[in-house]
Parts: C-alpha cells; sequence; structure tokens
C-alpha cells in the first residue's frame, strides 16, 4: 500500500482479555517498528523486525506483549492479560532498510483503551 | 536523566516570530538525528534530518553540536500550521531503533 496500516485504529477492551494489534507496513520496507505512545510523551520503543525475525525487542515491557512477523510483511502485536497501564497508542513504522539511519514511516495507530 | 530530553514548553509565539528548539542527548557515540512533526492526535512526520554541518529546508534550520551533545531547530517566519509538538530523534549507540525525546509543543497565535 502507499502508507503504514494499522488496524483498528481505536481497541476498547476489558481488563485482563487479550488483544491483537495489526500493522501493514509499506511494500518493500524490510524494517518494521513497534513503539507505543502515552499522552504528553514520545513514542517509546517496543520490538524491531528485520524480515522475520524479532532483531530487538529489548523494549518489550513483560511477557505479557509478543509480537510477530511470520512472512516478512504484515506484524502483529499481541498483549496478553490486559491491564489499564497499557492504555497508549501503539503505532507501527517501517522503513526501507535495516537499521535508524533513514526515518521512519509512522501507521497512524491503534488507541487502545483497557477499562 | 532521560536519554533524549526536550523542553516539553508550550512555546507561545506570534505569527512571522522566529523559535529555537534545543534537544540534549545522553551518549557522544550517537551517529543519527531527527527532527519528527507530530500533529495533535496524528502519527509523528519526519520533518529533516540533521546533518553535521547542519542544513537548512525552507523556513528549518537544524543544527548539531557533538562536543556539547545537542541539536536545535530554528523555525523562521512562523506560520498558524507550524502549530505542533516537534520531537527531536537520535539513534543512541548501539541501539538498533530510534530514541525519541518526549517533544516540544508549539502553538503559534494570530
Amino acid at each position: 500500500g502507499a502508507g503504514v496500516s494499522q488496524t483498528p485504529s481505536n481497541k476498547v477492551t476489558e481488563k485482563g482479555k487479550y488483544v491483537e494489534l495489526r500493522c501493514d507496513p509499506i511494500s518493500g520496507h524490510t524494517a518494521l517498528y513497534w513503539y507505543r505512545q502515552s499522552l504528553g510523551q514520545g513514542p517509546e520503543f517496543l520490538i524491531y523486525f528485520q524480515g522475520t525475525g524479532a532483531a530487538d525487542d529489548s523494549g518489550l515491557p513483560n511477557d505479557r506483549f509478543f509480537a510477530v512477523r511470520p512472512e516478512g510483511s504484515v506484524s502483529t502485536l499481541k498483549i496478553q492479560r490486559t491491564e489499564r497501564g497499557d492504555s497508549a497508542v501503539y503505532l507501527c513504522a517501517s522503513s526501507l532498510t535495516a537499521g535508524p539511519n533513514y526515518g521512519y514511516t509512522f501507521g497512524s495507530g491503534t488507541r487502545l483503551t483497557v477499562v | 536523566r532521560k536519554e533524549v530530553e526536550q523542553d516539553p514548553g508550550p512555546f507561545n509565539v506570534p505569527e512571522g516570530a522566529t523559535v529555537a528548539f534545543n534537544c540534549t542527548y545522553s551518549n557522544s557515540a550517537s551517529q543519527s538525528f531527527f527532527w519528527y512533526r507530530q500533529d495533535c492526535r496524528k502519527e509523528p512526520k519526519l520533518l529533516m534530518s540533521v546533518y553535521s554541518s547542519g542544513n537548512e529546508d525552507g523556513r528549518f534550520t537544524a543544527q548539531l553540536n557533538r562536543a556539547s551533545q545537542y541539536i536545535s531547530l530554528l523555525i523562521r517566519d512562523s506560520k498558524l500550521s507550524d502549530s505542533a509538538t516537534y520531537l527531536c530523534v537520535v539513534n543512541l549507540a548501539g541501539r538498533r531503533a530510534l530514541t525519541f525525546g518526549s517533544g516540544t509543543r508549539l502553538q503559534v497565535q494570530p
């Protein structure tokens, strides 16, 4: 597609439920990043994929968070046993090449609200 | 201390004013630097890269001071449409993804 697509755009879930957030990067972009952004803060790094593999998952806050990119294109961020503190905007970005020397293109994000 | 630090603002300036933001970063070996712009409830968008020699794009000028570990963004002749949050972004040494500051909010007033 022309840009990075994220679905859903909004998700409200109850505490303790499981959620999946989807990211469809720009076609041909090998690098894919997940960030989350809380109100008044900058995006906080979660995980980086190069192709199908997670090259850096050091930003995942705990083992309730997991992400996959099985075919090197679409990625899914999975959150188990959601907590109210997980409420944030989850942003996905992609870039043409590996490494952060090039700017990212972000999707419009998924706004997750845990009630 | 945050790894990428910015004054949150807000900076309230009249149209036509010149405004400058600074940002400091923690790791002297960092290599790549950017400014992103984020409008309210929108995703961040790349405004410009920051090069060692400094660079200009229209009304926007970015500077890098490696010795003092800071980067700056200067906006001349501010427009109402410049109102946004400006995010300082750094490729910190040893990291494989970009690190974002918390942003500086700019409000240009008529």
